[in-house]
């Protein structure tokens, strides 16, 4: 079945310092991708997309190529700061016969220390 | 434009009860997602309704139900509630035809 792998954490990480957490998927045909974030006590905030191969999604400083040769999403931003601190979800979504839901990763926290 | 609410945001129940939430998404959307987010477990997809109709539906006991009205504000039942049940239950919204789900601030449920 589908599924969604991310690297454990937590990540920690110095401000200003470059940020990488791998997501690599496993998916028929041809998913949508995405990065969600959750802030302590909150719900999941929608970061950034990607709906076809070699698409970037990008918002706030952060971006994510979907590449499809190496089935991965991989999500980068060159300055992390400390309010940045949270936990990131890659997730997909393969369209029709599986409508409405989102398959996610484990999970990735991420510390950012001042 | 308002974003999903949910309602209440914490509930503490006991085992053997039964447990309605409450979701209503952003104006204009008319799919709606739950679920169910564990730390052992992680996110989990529970069911998804479109006008009122459930179309999709994850691998959940049947102790788990929904229900869409219609003005697109859906309803999540639990019943006979375990231990196991204590968890953060999410509920998205999205816009006809489009695949991205914005979510609700969850609701927190308690099994003692």
């Amino acid at each position: 079945g589908d599924s969604v792998t991310q690297m454990e954490g937590p990540v920690t990480l110095s401000e200003e310092a470059f940020l990488t957490i791998n997501c690599t998927y496993t998916a028929t045909g041809y998913p949508s991708l995405f990065w969600y974030v959750q802030y302590p006590g909150e719900g999941l905030q929608l970061l950034l997309k990607a709906t076809k191969a070699d698409d970037k999604g990008s918002n706030k400083g952060f971006e994510a190529t979907y590449r499809k040769e190496t089935t991965s999403f991989h999500l980068e931003k060159g300055s992390v700061q400390v309010s940045d601190s949270a936990v990131y979800f890659c997730a997909l979504i393969r369209g029709s016969g599986n409508t409405g839901k989102l398959i996610f990763g484990q999970g990735t926290t991420l510390q950012v220390k001042p | 434009k308002a974003g999903v609410t949910q309602t209440p945001r914490y509930l503490i129940k006991t085992r053997g009860q039964q447990v309605t939430l409450s979701c209503s998404p952003i104006s204009g959307h008319r799919s709606v997602s739950w679920y169910q987010q564990t730390p052992g477990q992680g996110l989990q997809f529970l069911f998804e309704y479109f006008s009122e109709t459930q179309r999709n539906k994850g691998n959940f006991p049947g102790r788990f139900s929904g229900r869409q009205f219609s003005n697109s504000r859906s309803e999540m039942n639990v019943s006979t509630l375990e231990l196991g049940d204590s968890a953060l239950y999410l509920c998205a919204s999205s816009f006809p035809g489009q695949e991205t789900q914005y979510f609700g601030p969850g609701t927190r449920l308690l099994v003692l």
